[in-house]
């Protein structure tokens, strides 16, 4: 079964609002969680990194006040698109580091209108 | 830099079975993924392999060789719903994920 449980699967929103994503472990403990955005075509490109009771890391060229990110349990990560805009539709996947494996979520179709 | 190389397009027969290369040149090295991406949809976790050798699981396997920096993604008994993308994946050192850019794998009658 599943281990990281990822929420919604598919988000319809008007441009301008707030999104937000969950990411949980299901059957472990997740130090750190990271989150993924994929364009079209293209290979997954890491957004930030999410470690328990820290501030998140980002990676150069993303908007640390734009995507929200919060890891306050060892078991839900959650990303908040905020002020959403079409540029932003894009599929949003998260990871959870369980050891030396990474399992991920199902990921997230986001669409902005 | 780093790199992931995989076949940008392959072509197979139903029932058949079809080997997807990959190879990595990476900083280090803490296991490599397959996963599956039907168009429109998320990756799927398919296999990982973190030692050498070969990893089965039903109709799909996945063979690492980590002194070659080369893995591959074995399918048999091929179905039409196999016909979707293929990425590989590595973990690198500093725990980022480095993604190849995915082979598209047709299934024929």
């Amino acid at each position: 079964g599943a281990v990281v449980s990822q929420h919604p699967s598919r988000v319809i929103c008007k441009s301008g609002t707030s999104v937000k994503i969950e990411c949980r472990s299901l059957d472990f403990q997740a130090t750190t969680m990271f989150w993924y955005r994929q364009f079209p075509k293209q290979s997954l490109m890491l957004m930030a990194t999410s470690n328990e009771g820290s501030k998140a890391t980002y990676e150069q060229g993303v908007e640390k006040d734009k995507f929200l990110i919060n890891h306050a349990s060892l078991t839900l990560s959650t990303l908040t698109v905020t002020s959403a805009h079409p540029e932003d539709s894009s599929f949003y996947i998260c990871s959870a580091s369980g050891g030396e494996k990474l399992f991920f979520g199902s990921g997230t179709q986001l669409s902005v209108l | 830099g780093q790199n992931i190389d995989q076949p940008t397009e392959m072509t197979a027969t139903e029932g058949a079975i079809v080997q997807i290369n990959c190879t990595y040149q990476t900083s280090g090295f803490n296991g490599l993924f397959w996963y599956q991406q039907h168009a429109g949809e998320a990756p799927t976790f398919l296999s990982y392999n973190v030692l050498d050798g070969l990893e089965e699981k039903g109709r799909f396997s996945s063979f690492l060789s980590r002194s070659k920096g080369y893995s591959y993604l074995l399918l048999k008994e091929l179905q039409m719903k196999d016909s979707a993308s293929y990425l590989c994946a590595v973990i690198d050192s500093n725990y980022q994920l480095i993604w190849g850019a995915g082979t598209k794998l047709i299934i024929k009658p």
